[in-house]
C-alpha cells in the first residue's frame, strides 16, 4: 500500500518547547508536502521537498525528507499556539495522487 | 473574491435525499479534485478533473456522481448515502502541467451528515 504514516498521532505540549512529527512510508515518492489544517478549513500547504536529504525552514518550522524519499520529519522550535492544528504530510505519485498521511493533531497550550 | 469555494458549509440529508455539493475556484486552475475526510482516516482522494475530462475515480461508490462543467466548477452529486457517509468533503483545485509538486488549495468543506 502507499500508506504514510505519521506519528504521533496526537500531541499536547507547553507553550516554548519544541516537537518533532515524523511521516513514514515504505514507498518512494517523488515530492513531499507538508499542510496544516485549523478547525473548520481546509489544509494550506507549508512547504514542499523535492530532493532527498533536502532541509527546508520556514520561521521556526524545519522540514526534512529523508535519503531515500520514503520519509519526512517536521520539527517546530519553541512552540506558539497558533502553531495548533492538524498537520498532514502528502507524498506526490504520478500526476494526480497526492496521497495523505494518517496526521498529527497539536495542541499548544499557552 | 479568491479561492476555492465550498457551498454548502453544512448539510444534514436523510438515506433518501438526493442534494448536491458545489465547488468554485478563482484561482485559474485547471485541474479540481474531491477528498473525503473521515475521523481517524486520512484525507481520500475521491476523483480528479482535468480541463473538465475526469482522470481519475478512486473506487468510489455510485451513489458519489461527480459533474465537472468547466475548470472553475466542481459538482458532487448526492443520493441514497448512507451514515457511514458522514464526512467532511473538500474540494481542492491545482495548476497541474504535467507530474509536478503544484500544491493543491483546498476550500474550507462542506461538513455532510447522513441520518
Amino acid at each position: 500500500t502507499q500508506l504514510l504514516e505519521q506519528s504521533p498521532q496526537f500531541l499536547s505540549i507547553q507553550e516554548g518547547e519544541n516537537l518533532t512529527v515524523y511521516c513514514n512510508s515504505s514507498s518512494v515518492f517523488s515530492s513531499l508536502q507538508w499542510y496544516r489544517q485549523e478547525p473548520g478549513e481546509g489544509p494550506v500547504l507549508l512547504v514542499t521537498v523535492v530532493t532527498g536529504g533536502e532541509v527546508k525552514k520556514l520561521k521556526r518550522l524545519t522540514f526534512q525528507f529523508g535519503d531515500a524519499r520514503k520519509d519526512s520529519s517536521l520539527h517546530i522550535t519553541a512552540a506558539q499556539p497558533g502553531d495548533t492544528g492538524l498537520y498532514l504530510c502528502a507524498g506526490i505519485r504520478g500526476t494526480y495522487k497526492y496521497i495523505f498521511g494518517t496526521g498529527t493533531r497539536l495542541k499548544v497550550l499557552a | 473574491e479568491t479561492g476555492v469555494t465550498q457551498t454548502p458549509r453544512h448539510l444534514v440529508m436523510g438515506m433518501t435525499n438526493k442534494k448536491s455539493l458545489k465547488c468554485e475556484q478563482h484561482l485559474g486552475h485547471n485541474a479540481m479534485y474531491w477528498y473525503k475526510q473521515s475521523a481517524k482516516k486520512p484525507l481520500e482522494l475521491m476523483f480528479v478533473y482535468n480541463f473538465k475530462e475526469q482522470t481519475e475515480n478512486n473506487s468510489v461508490p455510485s451513489r458519489f456522481s461527480p459533474e465537472c462543467p468547466n475548470s472553475s466548477h466542481l459538482f458532487l452529486h448526492l443520493h441514497t448515502l448512507q451514515p457511514e457517509d458522514s464526512a467532511l468533503y473538500l474540494c481542492a483545485s491545482s495548476r497541474k502541467t504535467g507530474p509536478d509538486n503544484s500544491p493543491l488549495h483546498f476550500g474550507n468543506g462542506t461538513r455532510l451528515t447522513v441520518t
